[in-house]
């Protein structure tokens, strides 16, 4: 059974740039997709961006170019690196899988999560 | 593309409850919803419309129609107090869109 860890620092001060990394146990990244998803306090879930294991990414344009994703499938992690933070940064970040074309149909869902990771914004 | 979900719903134990997720021809694209529960990770319930991944209750149904998609919970029971959220993968602008997000109380 496929687990997700996310793993970072919990402090970083505004300006400064905030590095996460997802580790996957139980499967190989081959041929799947890897989202970072956040949620400030009390609100609802963004999407940030995803990565291929290939490598391609998608983004949210909402970062506005802020936002850097790599994946290192032989060490089955992947990576998220957000510049220029502000307390607006300040949430809970998930990682998660999407299955893509698996067994013949397209997936779009992300049906596997990490617990999350405190990330908080504060000089 | 925005979804919107109304940010409640109270049901009795027993009853059915519904959450919403309208937006613009929404029952043209595939939508998923996940529960999520205070301090926990969200879960997927649904996927595809209407599927339901291994261990998901058939309590738990989807539907769409024009511009609605619904989440359906039958037979509702206290543990299914959480947060629902529904989402889609906006295939004109490559990327994932969630709902606002919608508290089930169970009474």
């Amino acid at each position: 059974q496929v687990q997700l860890r996310e793993s970072g620092p919990r402090l970083v001060k505004p300006s400064e740039t905030l590095s996460l990394t997802c580790n996957v146990a139980g499967d190989s990244m081959m041929d799947y997709y890897w989202n970072w998803v956040r949620q400030s306090a009390g609100t609802g879930l963004e999407w940030i961006g995803r990565i291929y294991s290939s490598g391609t990414t998608n983004y949210n344009p909402s970062l506005k170019g802020r936002v850097t994703m790599s994946a290192e499938t032989w060490k089955n992690q992947f990576s998220l690196t957000l510049t220029s933070l502000t307390a607006a940064d300040t949430g809970t970040y998930y990682c998660a899988r999407t299955r893509g074309l698996t067994d013949g149909h397209f997936y779009y869902d992300m049906d596997v999560w990490g617990k999350g990771t405190t990330v908080i914004v504060s000089s | 593309y925005g979804l919107t979900q109304p940010p409640s719903v109270s049901v009795a134990p027993g009853q059915t409850a519904r959450v919403t997720c309208g937006g613009s021809n929404v029952a043209t694209k595939t939508v998923h919803w996940y529960q999520q529960k205070p301090g926990q990770a969200p879960v997927l319930v649904v996927y595809d419309e209407f599927d339901r991944p291994p261990g998901i209750p058939e309590r738990f149904s989807g539907s769409s129609s024009g511009n609605t998609a619904t989440l359906t919970i039958s037979s509702v029971e206290a543990g299914d107090e959480a947060d629902y959220y529904c989402q889609i993968w906006d295939r004109g602008r490559d990327l994932y869109v969630f709902g606002s997000g919608t508290t089930v109380t169970v009474l």
